[in-house]
């Protein structure tokens, strides 16, 4: 099974930060790559896949990065709506398709 | 607009079985594969099972491997999970989700991960 690591497990920002997300494939995934939010009660919402690509309707403030087995996800200027939890998935190989532990991202 | 909408959720006996249904709406149901993805309490995500768009191949992660089974129904564009033998760590919000590529997409993969999700069932596990 692939593994997938993310840091940090959790950060604490302000509105207009820039924050950073790093995801680490136990192995190389490529860029086969997505990044969801989840807010508490919801579903994931996917963000950006193949490790780059920003999904329809989401915003630029967005960006995803890397390939092989690291990654980052980056938010340029954090906006109250971010805050939510971040989960990396690979989708390299199945079974099963993994899921990072997720970063949790909450006021400061 | 596309939606998944889960049912059959509810609090079930170690050792009993329960039945989850997804409605799908909005799009080609038939054209895409479809994942069940589960929550735990205040835990991460975990992909639990997928089934390929016709029902031809099903693919499971280990913990449910032999007890969960994956169906579909095209004609009705719903998608099921028979779940038996439940165990309290299967408590959990479960969630559908379609693929993000349909099975004409010409690539290397089969599957691409979920682009769309349903709002999820609670299925809890205790005696």
């Amino acid at each position: 099974d692939i593994q997938m690591t993310q840091s940090p497990s959790s950060l604490s920002a302000s509105v207009g930060d820039r924050v950073t997300i790093t995801c680490q494939a136990s192995q190389d995934i490529s860029n086969y790559l997505n990044w969801y939010q989840q807010k508490p009660g919801k579903a994931p919402k996917l963000l950006i896949y193949d490790a780059s690509t920003l999904e329809t309707g989401v915003p630029s403030r967005f960006s995803g990065s890397g390939s092989g087995t690291d990654f980052s996800f980056t938010i340029s200027s954090l906006q109250p709506e971010d805050f939510a939890t971040y989960y990396c998935q690979q989708y390299d190989t199945l079974p099963p398709l993994t899921f990072g532990p997720g970063t949790k991202v909450d006021i400061k | 607009q596309v939606q998944l909408v889960e049912s059959g959720g509810g609090v079930v006996q170690p050792g009993r079985s329960l039945r989850l249904s997804c409605a799908a709406s909005g799009f080609t149901f038939s054209s895409y594969g479809m994942h069940w993805v589960r929550q735990a309490p205040g835990k991460g995500l975990e992909w639990a099972a997928v089934i390929s768009y016709d029902g031809s191949d099903k693919f499971y992660t280990d913990s449910v491997k032999g007890r969960f089974t994956i169906s579909r129904d095209n004609s009705k564009n719903m998608l099921y999970l028979q779940m038996n033998s439940l165990r309290a760590e299967d408590s959990a919000v479960y969630y559908c989700a379609k693929d993000r590529r349909n099975h004409l997409f010409r690539g290397a993969l089969n599957y691409y991960g979920m682009d769309v999700w349903g709002q999820g069932t609670t299925v809890t596990v205790s005696s």
